[in-house]
């Protein structure tokens, strides 16, 4: 089973500001994706990026990109210029790609983001 | 982009009674759709994957006559708790993958269920 790992449950950080977000997983699958996720306080989920495991180059989005480490199965998120609408809960999670039956997502515990004047 | 939605965004019942959620896919076909519990400060909790026409899949420990999910056509699949107990409060998230795209997952804006 694939497990992920949040170690810091809550961070905060100024606005204009970088920080990053750690995720560390676990698992003996070697085609599988890598995604984060923001959870604002309306608790819509959405999608901030995704990483195909396969690819060596960081994904990138606007502000946000990550840190992929396959072998050291880690997988951070910086966010950079921080926006006080970046405050929310961030999700790292994991998805292994199989046939026939749906992958499912493997959520880690999430990170509490404040963003502060 | 794609949406998914859920009906009703909030609802009060009493111990012992049923209540039925409904999740939409309102602009793509969905052949699977998921069904999450999340408490309080909490990680999403995956309670079963549903596929259209077939029995659910349920995780371990969750109780499949207690969370009824029927998922009827491509665009519906709906979480009935049955019996609700006020254990049963919690946020329910569905989310649904596309046809054509694999691996991502929208996700509903949730269903917050009390239970009195």
């Amino acid at each position: 089973a694939q497990t992920v790992t949040q170690s810091q449950p809550e961070m905060s950080v100024q606005e204009a500001e970088t920080v990053t977000l750690s995720c560390t997983y676990d698992t003996s699958e070697n085609n599988y994706y890598l995604f984060w996720y923001k959870q604002p306080p309306s608790r819509q989920m959405i999608l901030v990026i995704r990483q195909e495991a396969y690819k060596q180059q960081n994904a990138t989005e606007n502000r946000f990109s990550v840190n992929f480490q396959k072998a050291a199965k880690s997988f951070s998120l910086k966010i950079s210029d921080s926006q006080l609408g970046d405050t929310a809960m961030y999700f790292c999670a994991f998805m292994k790609l199989t046939t026939g039956t749906a992958s499912k997502l493997t959520f880690g515990t999430g990170t509490r983001l404040q963003v502060t004047l | 982009g794609a949406v998914v939605s859920q009906h009703p965004s909030w609802v009060i019942c009493k111990s012992g009674t049923s209540v039925k959620i409904e999740c939409r896919s309102l602009d793509f076909q969905a052949t699977t759709m998921f069904w999450y519990r999340q408490f309080p400060k909490q990680s999403l909790m995956l309670m079963a994957t549903s596929n259209e026409g077939s029995k659910a899949t349920y995780e371990q420990g969750v109780e499949k006559d207690k969370f009824l999910i029927n998922h009827a056509s491509l665009t519906l699949s709906t979480l009935t708790v049955t019996s609700a107990h006020p254990e049963d409060s919690s946020f329910y998230i569905c989310s649904a993958r596309s046809t054509s795209v694999s691996y991502e997952q929208y996700f509903g804006p949730g269903t917050r269920l009390t239970v009195t």
